[in-house]
């Protein structure tokens, strides 16, 4: 089936330093949704993008629609141990079936 | 303000049970998703539905599973006669709107079939 590719696969990170974390799509969004995940419980919506080019912030996070539809990008700035997690992105293939990402999973070490 | 209550948390079946999942969505959203997750692994569409219709169930596996979503009470996923590789966590995401709209998830049903 569709599937959003997201990279890196996992990444391990000291706490203070930023990160960073892609999604591509073969096909156009019209939207991009940002999840987290932490262990055992189910996604958190982060952050909603609506149009081309946007770019849009969550407190420490930051996030951007791609020019082309087709990517969407998110940025942790500053990373704490809380932020540890898979990070997922979500977009509709259809106008009923939200597709996920691959998915992120950030590891942050002291 | 609840968000999206899903029932049980964990459920434990012996194959060829019945596993039947609830899913309350957050007030005020008709729409609802199910998805299953597998261990290490993103999370798989199965059904949408709209109060009383089935929108889109290209997910759903043939046999054995089925969804519904009453006029009244909450949406329920039924799997029958469960199988080891049913295990999986199944979560409940609800939005206000179809669509491109936000979609806001329960906390999952983990269930584990021995």
């Amino acid at each position: 089936g569709q599937q959003l590719n997201q990279s890196p696969q996992s990444m391990f990170i000291q706490e203070g330093e930023d990160v960073s974390m892609n999604c591509t799509s073969s096909s156009i969004f019209n939207t991009w949704l940002w999840y987290k995940q932490d262990p055992g419980e189910g996604p958190v919506l982060l952050i909603a993008l609506y149009k081309a080019g946007e770019l849009t912030s969550n407190g420490r996070l930051t996030a951007q629609f791609g020019i082309t539809r087709k990517d969407s990008f998110l940025n942790i700035s500053a990373s704490i141990p809380s932020d540890v997690g898979i990070y997922f992105c979500a977009g509709p293939y259809t106008a009923s079936k939200l597709t996920f990402g691959t998915g992120t999973r950030l590891q942050v070490t002291l | 303000n609840a968000g999206v209550m899903q029932n049980p948390r964990h459920l434990v079946r012996r194959r060829g049970q019945e596993a039947r999942l609830r899913c309350s969505p957050m007030k005020g959203h008709s729409h609802v998703y199910w998805y299953r997750q597998l261990p290490e692994e993103g999370l798989k569409f199965m059904v949408y539905l709209q109060k009383e219709n089935i929108i889109d169930e290209s997910g759903m596996p043939k046999e054995r599973f089925s969804a519904e979503f009453p006029k009244e009470g909450p949406s329920i996923l039924r799997i029958q006669q469960v199988v080891r590789g049913d295990s999986a966590a199944y979560f409940c995401a609800s939005s206000r709107a179809g669509g491109n709209t936000e979609a806001f998830f329960g906390q999952g049903t983990r269930l584990t079939v021995v």
